[in-house]
């Protein structure tokens, strides 16, 4: 167990629709990280929080947000589903924002798109 | 911009045998980390080393190693005597500037597959 906890593990929905991605940091990490893992695009940055506030954006879609909250637990929303969303996505978190910090992933969301 | 190469798709092995995973960077910062990830057919992704820009040492651990030369921007991981729990995907990453406040983000590079037959 990472420290890391991701919800739901596996979640199955039709296109058109709306998820929402939970994620509770390891304690006393400040920062949390968002990562899509597909078979063609690979393990892509979406978005990083610090401390409740956005530090850096990736390759985040419209559709999707994110935020974090005062408890430090981040969702991932994402919207108006397509078959091209089916994904795992991970989050991770880390002490700080830094870029020397290892990151500590939970065990991932896999989203299946109907 | 930074990125990441890692040129090995899959590699399959016999066990005991003596794979490397080839890495390869690019960044125009002088400052950044590098990172190799475990993610085993579980499917959770594990870390298992970070080297700084400025440490060039290689290191050792037990029957893991990585080689990092800044010289041909390479940081490449070789597993001696290999076993069947070795099979996962292995992911290089790069720790690159983005964002406001100087933050950076990590860059992982395509992955390699690999198979340890018994």
């Amino acid at each position: 167990d990472s420290g890391v906890t991701q919800t739901p593990k596996h979640l199955i929905t039709a296109t058109g629709q709306r998820v929402t991605l939970r994620c509770s940091p390891r304690s006393g990490d400040l920062s949390v990280y968002w990562y899509q893992q597909s078979l063609d695009q690979g393990l892509q940055f979406l978005i990083q929080y610090y401390n409740g506030e956005e530090r850096a954006k990736g390759n985040i879609l419209e559709r999707f947000s994110a935020q974090q909250f005062p408890d430090l637990h981040s969702e991932l929303n994402l919207s108006s589903l397509e078959l091209g969303d089916s994904a795992l996505y991970f989050c991770a978190s880390s002490v700080v924002g830094s870029g020397a910090n290892v990151l500590t992933f939970g065990a991932g969301s896999r989203l299946t798109v109907l | 911009a930074q990125k990441v190469t890692q040129a090995q798709t899959e590699i399959s092995v016999v066990e005991k045998e003596d794979v490397t995973l080839d890495c390869v960077y690019e960044t125009r910062d002088t400052t950044y980390y590098l990172f190799w990830y475990k993610q085993p057919p579980s499917g959770e992704l594990v870390f298992l080393i970070r080297r700084n820009s400025f440490d060039e040492q290689n290191e050792i651990s037990g029957r893991y190693s990585w080689n990092f030369q800044k010289s041909t921007s390479s940081f490449n991981f070789t597993i001696t005597a290999s076993q069947v729990v070795d099979s996962a995907v292995y992911f290089c990453a790069l720790s690159a500037r983005g964002g406001k406040g100087g933050s950076e983000k990590l860059v992982f590079g395509k992955g390699t597959k690999l198979t340890v037959n018994p």
